[in-house]
């Protein structure tokens, strides 16, 4: 696609529930990250993939949360045990490297609301 | 670590009138790189503007441009000829070189365009 595609769009669950919440970079871009921007607040980085590693994922807030890259390309981002506090609004990003001042495209995110 | 302040939750402005948007920050980097995001109700951010701290010259895109006092770490944003499309939440983002493009977002600011 042309831009940086997140499902789904809203997702509601229930405490305690698992959640996967899918992020498709625009083509060809290797960097891939995930922000999450609860409400009234900015963006907070979560985790970010250079290819298929996570080169940096200091920004996950504790082990329930986990994301995959397998092929380079689509990304998952994976929550077990949904707690209350997880709802936010998960945003993904995605640029063509990680040098310079390129800039990072955004998706329009994965609102996750936790009852 | 960075942290990024927006003192102003809300501003508006009349329609054709210019508004500043407030940014301050702190690090004790010497180089690095600042941005303006926009994000509408569609949750997308979308790049504003960016800026070198190398860079004396402040940033100039079309009618958005920049005040940065690197000694006052201070970086504002004026938009001229204010348009009902810029009514939309505008965050400000810190960037440190050699961070994989890692964003440090202030709080946001609330800015309504008013007819």
């Amino acid at each position: 696609g042309a831009g940086v595609s997140q499902t789904p769009s809203n997702k509601v669950t229930e405490k305690g529930k698992y959640v996967e919440l899918r992020c498709d970079p625009i083509s060809g871009h290797t960097a891939l990250y995930w922000y999450r921007q609860s409400l009234g607040q900015g963006p907070e980085f979560l985790i970010y993939f250079q290819g298929t590693g996570a080169a940096d994922d200091s920004g996950l807030p504790n082990d329930r949360f986990f994301a995959v890259r397998p092929e380079g390309s689509v990304s998952t981002l994976k929550i077990q045990r949904t707690e209350r506090g997880d709802s936010a609004v998960y945003l993904c990003a995605s640029s063509l490297g990680t040098s310079g001042t390129g800039e990072l495209f955004f998706g329009e995110g994965s609102r996750l609301t936790v009852l | 670590a960075q942290t990024v302040t927006q003192s102003q939750p809300e501003m508006s402005v009349q329609e054709a009138e210019t508004v500043t948007l407030s940014c301050t920050y702190d690090t004790s980097e010497n180089n690095y790189y600042l941005f303006w995001y926009k994000q509408p109700p569609s949750r997308q951010m979308i790049l504003v503007i960016r800026q070198e701290a190398y860079k004396q010259q402040n940033a100039t895109e079309n009618r958005f441009s920049v005040n940065f006092q690197k000694a006052a770490k201070s970086f504002s944003l004026k938009i001229s000829d204010s348009q009902l499309g810029d009514t939309a939440m505008y965050f400000c983002a810190f960037m440190k070189p050699g961070s994989a493009r890692q964003l440090t977002f202030g709080s946001g600011t609330q800015l309504t365009v008013l007819p």
